[in-house]
């Protein structure tokens, strides 16, 4: 089955600057590739996704890069605020109406 | 105002007892899901739902069970047969054709 892996698990970064967080997964039939951001106590959000026949994909301040051949898939978050600080899961599928399998997730802190 | 609700936010059982989560969402949806996390953990998917009166087993449905009976509801009950309940309890719900899951808040499930 799927297997997501995730890294770092945690990241602190200045108000300011760019955080980059990574995935890779093994099932080469995966072509769906969403985003979640999870504040404390709370449910996760969707904040991007992207599908196998697109390489990269951005909006506004968050971006996400796809490489199909290596199996790996990353966010952006660039001019970083401390409301971004939160828990960001990947997450693969077949299709985006199938199970989806989550990576164990960032804790991003940004530090004022 | 259209969303997913879980009800309710803090559960707490006898080790022994049965227990009902629910999950209720207006989004007229087709599929919903269950998942468990756990502290600095990702997602774990218990069971699926794709329709109603169907559903499927994930990852862990070991000591869980579901209905899905209505299209806006989808129940899970954490038996006494689960060996470790204790934990944060995520509903999901989601459409064919657009793929996002929308997360409902959780339920924080404590079982002593």
């Amino acid at each position: 089955g799927e297997n997501v892996e995730q890294h770092p698990s945690t990241l602190s970064v200045q108000e300011g600057d760019s955080a980059v967080i990574k995935c890779t997964y093994s099932d080469s039939a995966s072509n769906y590739f969403p985003w979640y951001k999870q504040e404390l106590g709370k449910g996760p959000q969707l904040i991007i996704d992207i599908r196998s026949n697109v390489g990269e994909k951005k909006d506004q301040r968050i971006a996400v890069t796809l490489n199909k051949t290596a199996k790996h898939f990353s966010l952006h978050i660039t001019e970083t605020q401390p409301e971004d600080s939160a828990v960001y899961f990947c997450a693969a599928s077949e299709t985006s109406y199938d199970k989806v399998i989550f990576g164990p997730g960032t804790s991003l802190s940004v530090i004022p | 105002d259209g969303g997913i609700t879980q009800s309710p936010k803090y559960l707490f059982r006898k080790e022994g007892q049965n227990v009902t989560l629910s999950c209720e969402q207006n989004l007229n949806h087709d599929a919903m899901y269950w998942y468990r996390q756990d502290p600095g953990q990702g997602l774990r998917l218990i069971y699926y739902s794709q329709i109603v009166n169907d559903f499927q087993k994930g990852d862990i449905a070991e000591g869980y069970s579901v209905s899905r009976e209505k299209k806006e509801s989808f129940p899970l009950t954490v038996t006494s047969a689960q060996k470790n309940p204790t934990a944060f309890y995520l509903c999901a719900s989601s459409t064919r054709r657009a793929g996002e899951q929308y997360f409902g808040p959780g339920t924080r499930l404590t079982v002593t």
